[in-house]
């Protein structure tokens, strides 16, 4: 599995974009790339996936460079309710994922 | 919709002690999986099935069993817990399809005193 480097920690003021990037410079052709985030110690929450092209739901926008080294997760208005840790996931198969240790992403007031 | 239950929430055992984790799914995934997640740290993944009667080791296998009798259950077993095992266990489910989302329980909480 392709590795994945995030930043430790980041912050974002509530009502504003938050832009979450990930670095998976080794990255296969046929890996997907996923984003789940963890509030509190709940379980893992899924956000959103792509392979190549970008990506939107009613979550969040996943912007994919196109050479696929490195991807960007987006809140497009973050709340409170939003902080979490974020995952960026490189996978192959879906049931099988490698964690790492994630972004915390604090939303401020 | 139930999704991926985890029982129990909570749970205390002393060293040496056996138990099972229960996950059961009634999406009908057929792929489950344990993850153990320590302080601070991202999920590692115990154990796997990609369906009924299959299962096969993750990153973390030692001192952890499981079998997968029906597509709905995947029971983690601890044989003799130590205190290493201390730790938040989540279970998972999916379709196969690596285009598909997987569902997280709510996890267990376990302490080994």
């Amino acid at each position: 599995d392709a590795k994945t480097t995030q930043p430790t920690s980041m912050d974002c003021a509530e009502g504003r974009a938050a832009n979450l990037p990930c670095n998976h410079s080794t990255i296969s052709g046929n890996e997907y790339v996923y984003w789940y985030r963890q509030i509190h110690s709940q379980g893992p929450q899924y956000i959103i996936h792509g392979l190549k092209n970008n990506e939107t739901n009613e979550m969040a926008s996943l912007i994919i460079t196109e050479d696929r080294k490195s991807s960007t997760l987006i809140l497009p208005h973050a709340t409170l309710r939003d902080t979490a840790v974020y995952y960026c996931i490189v996978r192959v198969r879906n049931n099988d994922m490698r964690f790492g240790a994630g972004t915390r992403l604090t939303v401020k007031p | 919709n139930a999704g991926v239950t985890q029982t129990p929430k909570f749970q205390v055992l002393k060293t040496g002690q056996s138990m099972t984790l229960q996950c059961a799914q009634d999406m009908n995934h057929e792929y489950m999986s344990w993850y153990r997640q320590d302080p601070g740290m991202g999920l590692r993944l115990i154990h796997y099935s990609v369906g009924a009667g299959i299962t096969d080791q993750g990153e973390v296998p030692n001192g952890y069993n499981v079998s997968r009798s029906t597509t709905e259950d995947f029971p983690l077993r601890l044989l003799s817990a130590a205190p290493s095992q201390t730790s938040v266990y989540f279970c998972a489910s999916s379709y196969p399809d690596r285009n598909a989302e997987a569902f997280f329980g709510q996890g267990t909480r376990l302490t080994v005193v």
